[in-house]
């Protein structure tokens, strides 16, 4: 069985920092293109970034550029979303998705938490 | 960015009776591969989301054929031909092509 499970997601003051972690099994975890995706209140689902089979390829959404950063690790089944400056409005439940090709989400974690407050 | 956009943004549906979302495009979703990268998600309460169609009109593994999804270009529809109960949630439509952007999402609930 495929599974995905997220980690990491908790309180954090604005300007702060959280790295979520996803650990993966069930799939050759290498041959898959990776991405996150965030539910907020206020914006629906927005996907938040990408990364490629080897790690070299990496796409954001423009809110998040130059604050956060997408890594995998193969030996790990395992990818990454480091978020630094983190901001109110990213405040949301973030999701950690296989891309099978081009945007064809399967499966999907049960997602991390993440609330940006003072 | 490519913007999509869904209407209506909610539906309200009598079990048994047909349903239909439209999802729109600010640019086209064919890709240089001849494919079309749209998708369409369903979100039921407190789950998160899954695969319903892919690449327009494509089911899913375990996705019932009630489901259909049709369109190309810029103009794409889902509809489902007779709604049930575990139909209902939040369905997005989603693009592929460049980047990655989902629909507002359309609420169908029981009438």
């Amino acid at each position: 069985e495929v599974q995905l499970v997220e980690s990491g997601g908790d309180l954090v003051q604005p300007g702060g920092s959280l790295k979520l972690s996803c650990v993966t099994s069930g799939f050759i975890f290498s041959s898959y293109w990776m991405t996150w995706v965030r539910q907020t209140p206020g914006k629906g689902l927005e996907w938040v970034a990408n990364l490629d089979t080897d790690g070299r390829q990496k796409d954001y959404v423009d809110s998040v550029k130059g604050r956060f950063s997408i890594s995998r690790d193969n030996a790990k089944n395992s990818v990454f979303l480091q978020m630094n400056s983190l901001r109110a409005d990213d405040t949301g439940l973030y999701y950690c998705v296989r891309d099978i090709s081009f945007g064809r989400f399967d499966p999907w974690g049960q997602g991390t938490l993440v609330t940006v407050s003072s | 960015d490519i913007v999509m956009t869904q209407t209506p943004l909610s539906l309200s549906v009598t079990p048994g009776q047909p349903a239909s979302i439209s999802c729109k495009s600010s640019e086209s979703l064919l890709h240089t591969d001849g494919k079309t990268y749209l998708h369409w998600y369903l979100q039921r309460p407190g789950q998160p989301p899954q695969l319903l169609i892919y690449e327009v009109s494509s089911r899913f593994s375990g996705v019932p054929d009630r489901f259909s999804g049709s369109g190309s270009g810029t103009d794409f529809t889902l509809k489902i031909s007779r709604v049930e109960a575990e139909d209902f949630g939040v369905y997005y439509c989603m693009q592929g092509v460049r980047l990655k952007t989902f629909g507002q999402g359309t609420k169908v609930e029981i009438k």
